[in-house]
């Protein structure tokens, strides 16, 4: 039920891209991307439906590939801000409830 | 409007005390969540409930936790007689229609410290 997500941490450089991947071994009817910083609420960044199109979010965007049951995550030109961990967030059984990856620890450094 | 408001904010309790976590979803919204959180780990799915009714507990502990969304007043989560493993983060989140095809907002949790 659980996503799986990869990889579990990143460092990067300020301006770097970086990508993190979410897959799931059930299909998929939608996929939510959410970004928390220590101590702090999870925060909503894009949510990816099934049959719908790429979504972006500033220099974020997201892609959700259906028949590998996978979407992806990517951040261009990373600023300090993009720190923090992202969880992906599948519901797998279209039950209205979605299940958590392990989250993605990415780590921006000027 | 107001966001999800949780509260306590911080909660101490000893072994064997009862923990009663609250939930106030943002205004309109009908479908509460809620997720525990271990240090430095995932957000692990316990509760899925709309008003007066529990949808999906599946990932609930079978004894000592209970959830509630009545008609009127807050989400609460209860624990009864808790743990030193009780000791995490809990979160709630709510929607207005259901997670689907519609994000969930959350609140600053709850964090729950059994000594």
């Amino acid at each position: 039920q659980q996503p799986v997500q990869s990889p579990q941490a990143v460092i990067l450089r300020e301006g770097e891209d970086a990508v993190i991947n979410c897959s799931s071994s059930k299909a998929l009817y939608s996929v939510h991307w959410y970004r928390q910083k220590h101590g702090e609420a999870p925060v909503f960044l894009m949510i990816l439906l099934k049959g719908g199109e790429q979504k972006g979010h500033e220099k974020i965007s997201a892609s959700f590939n259906e028949k590998k049951q996978q979407s992806s995550l990517y951040l261009t030109a990373s600023q300090l801000s993009y720190s923090g961990t992202y969880f992906c967030g599948t519901d797998p059984y279209n039950f209205n409830k979605f299940y958590f990856g392990s989250g993605t620890k990415l780590n921006v450094k000027p | 409007n107001a966001g999800v408001m949780q509260n306590p904010r911080h909660l101490v309790r000893r072994r064997g005390q009862e923990a009663r976590l609250r939930c106030s979803p943002m205004k309109g919204h009908s479908h509460v969540y809620w997720y525990r959180q271990l240090p430095e780990e995932g957000l692990k799915f316990m509760v899925y409930l709309q008003k007066e009714n529990i949808i999906d507990e599946s990932g609930m502990p079978k004894e000592r936790f209970s959830a509630e969304f009545p008609k009127e007043g807050p989400s609460i989560l209860r624990i009864q007689q808790v743990v030193r493993g009780d000791s995490a983060a809990y979160f709630c989140a709510s929607s207005p229609r259901g997670t689907m095809n519609t994000e969930a907002f959350f609140g600053q949790g709850t964090r729950l410290t059994v000594v």
